[in-house]
This record gives C-alpha cells, structure tokens and sequence, in this order.
C-alpha cells in the first residue's frame, strides 16, 4: 500500500532553515511527481511545491519562491522540502503528497509534519 | 495565486443534497480540466473526491459528483449522510504551472 511518511519538523526560530524529508513506498517512486502543501492552524490548505517524476521540473507558490527548494532522490525513496529564511506565517502542518498519473490532483497525502515559527 | 473562492459553510439534512461552488478564472479553473475536490475531517489528512472536473477515484461513493461551467466548479453530494461532515476543498491547475486551493468549506450535516 502507498505510504508517505513525513521527518524534520519542530520548533524553528524565524530567519533559520529547516529541512522536511518525505519517505515514499508502496509505488513505483520515479513515477510520480510529488508535491508539498501546507496547513496553517485553523486555516485552510495552500499548495506549496511540486517537482516532475524525473526531477527535471519545479515549480513553487509565491509565498515560498526563493527560500523554498523542493528535490528528490530516487535512491532513497524520498522527496525533500529546504525551508530556509523561516517566517512566523511558514508555522503549518506540512504534507508530503503525490500526484496522480496526470492531472495535478492528488491521490495519496501523508500524516502530516507540524513546523512552527517562533522565537 | 490568488485563492480559488468557495462559500465558507453549507448545511444540509441527511437524505439531501448540497452542493458546493469553486469559482476562479479563465487561467485556472476555466482554463484547464484539471479540477479536483478534496474532503478532510478534523486532524486527518484530505481525501480525493474527484480528479479532472468530474472523475472519481475507485472506492470514492458515487453520491459524490462533479461538474464545471465556465470558472466554476461545483461538488454535489447527494443522500447527505452523518459522515459527511467535512471541510471540502476544491484545486485547480494553473497557467503558472502551479496549483491553487480554494479557501474551504465546512459541511456541516443537521
């Protein structure tokens, strides 16, 4: 069965870095683009990035462009979210997800990872 | 990126229907058939309701339905039950190449 498992979150003073890992398996891994979307408190979703199965492509939300890079090791099974230059408005529950075979919906989430901002 | 705009709450009995707007614009929703909807109870991750406007994925009820006209989305469920007491969510592809949420919205089942 699909499973995605999310690591690295916690507690993070603004201005610092923060990685997320993802760990895939269940599926064919190089087969599917990946995304991560957020959650903030109370607050709805917010799609956050995705890169391509074969990790040519990237694309990111404003909100993220710049301080936010998104990768993958077919190696390892797992996809990666580089948080740095930390905001308060980045503290939200992270998903690891992925991406139907086309489309851009998406049909497996994982648990979720909480990242909060403060000092 | 601007949210794709859903009502903030509907109701309904059990038995009826509702149904749920996902409004955006000819760059998103209207541009492409790539809507989807999403269901998520508190503290769960969200669920895949239908994909590309009006597909739905295996083991998804079919009192789950979508559609699109112009730059809007809808989902209607039909025969309301308890359990479908949810926050819903719609998405939309962009010509960004990127994917925009709509803001939410709370079914709450009377």
């Amino acid at each position: 069965q699909v499973q995605l498992v999310e690591s690295g979150g916690g507690v993070v003073q603004p201005g610092r870095s923060l990685r997320l890992s993802c760990a895939a398996s269940g599926f064919t891994f190089t087969s599917y683009a990946m995304h991560w979307v957020r959650q903030a408190p109370g607050k709805g979703l917010e799609w956050v990035a995705v890169i391509s199965f074969s990790g040519t492509y990237k694309y990111y939300a404003d909100s993220v462009k710049g301080r936010f890079s998104i990768s993958r090791d077919s190696s390892k099974n797992s996809a990666y979210l580089q948080m740095n230059s930390l905001r308060p408005e980045d503290t939200a529950v992270y998903y690891c997800a992925r991406e139907r075979s086309s489309g851009w919906s998406i049909d497996y989430w994982g648990q979720g990872i909480l990242v909060t901002v403060s000092s | 990126q601007s949210a794709l705009t859903q009502p903030a709450s509907v109701s309904g009995s059990p038995g009826q229907s509702i149904t749920i707007s996902c409004t955006g614009t000819s760059s998103d929703v209207g541009g492409y058939n790539y809507v989807s909807w999403y269901q998520q109870h508190p503290g769960k991750a969200p669920k895949l309701l239908i994909y590309d406007v009006s597909n739905r994925p295996s083991g998804v009820s079919n009192r789950f339905s979508g559609s699109k006209s112009g730059n809007t989305a809808s989902l209607t469920i039909s025969g309301l039950q308890a359990e479908d007491d949810a926050d819903y969510y719609c998405s939309s592809y962009t010509s960004d190449s990127t994917l925009v949420f709509g803001g939410g919205t709370k079914l709450t089942v009377l």
